[in-house]
């Protein structure tokens, strides 16, 4: 079955402790992308990926560093986190030749800093 | 000025009616618009996908793209229970890889 897989589905840290979320597709995508939606502002971009070893700033990009050592996996490292990054992650993909084509989602990643 | 609008709602309409959900955008050079509905607490969902002016019907939905006057629409006929869910629109930005998102429109369809 195509999908995006994020894990973990849940994750409660304290802060400051490091942690990251992997992301993983399985359609062969060449591009990938991190957002971070909250009540009110909805979805906003962290970081995107065009293909593997090309990232770039979304709207939101600080506090949060990503990799793409290989086409499939864009994981999202928090490497001090704080109180305001608590909020629901989605990574997304995409495929096609084109800027164009529509985004698919993983299911998301709630995570609460306390 | 927000870059992609949308009445936040919620939007209510009685079951078997027409619900219509409209978003607008403040980019000229916006080239391609998505509607993705949500549960809640769950991933977007893509419902349909329009990149030139005029209408695209799927099934009970039916997006409405007007560039001049900048807005997007999506038509919900046979509105179903099952409907209840926020309605996000997405727009993307002519050579780029950027989306936008609106915040949503919550939809509550009463049985």
């Amino acid at each position: 079955e195509a999908q995006v897989t994020q894990n973990p589905r849940y994750l409660i840290t304290v802060t400051g402790k490091k942690l990251t979320v992997t992301c993983s597709q399985n359609m062969n995508h060449e591009y990938m992308s991190w957002y971070r939606q909250d009540p009110g502002l909805g979805l906003r971009q962290i970081y995107y990926s065009m293909n593997v070893e090309v990232t770039d700033k979304g709207d939101v990009p600080e506090g949060y560093k990503v990799s793409r050592k290989e086409k499939r996996n864009f994981p999202l490292i928090l490497e001090s986190p704080s109180p305001n990054q608590t909020s629901l992650y989605f990574c997304a993909s995409k495929g096609g030749s084109t800027t164009n084509s529509p985004l698919h989602f993983g299911n998301g990643t709630r995570l609460t800093v306390t | 000025q927000k870059e992609v609008e949308q009445n936040s709602g919620p939007l209510s309409v009685p079951e078997g009616a027409i619900a219509s959900l409209n978003c607008t955008y403040s980019d000229r050079v916006s080239q391609s618009f998505f509607w993705y509905r949500q549960y809640s607490g769950k991933s977007p969902e893509l419902i349909m996908s329009i990149y030139s002016n005029g209408d695209k019907e799927d099934g009970r939905f039916t997006a409405q793209l007007n560039k001049a006057s900048q807005y997007v629409s999506l038509l919900i006929r046979d509105s179903q229970p099952s409907d209840s869910a926020t309605y996000l629109c997405a727009v993307n930005i002519v050579g780029s890889y950027k989306y936008i998102f609106g915040t949503g429109t919550r939809l509550k369809v009463l049985a």
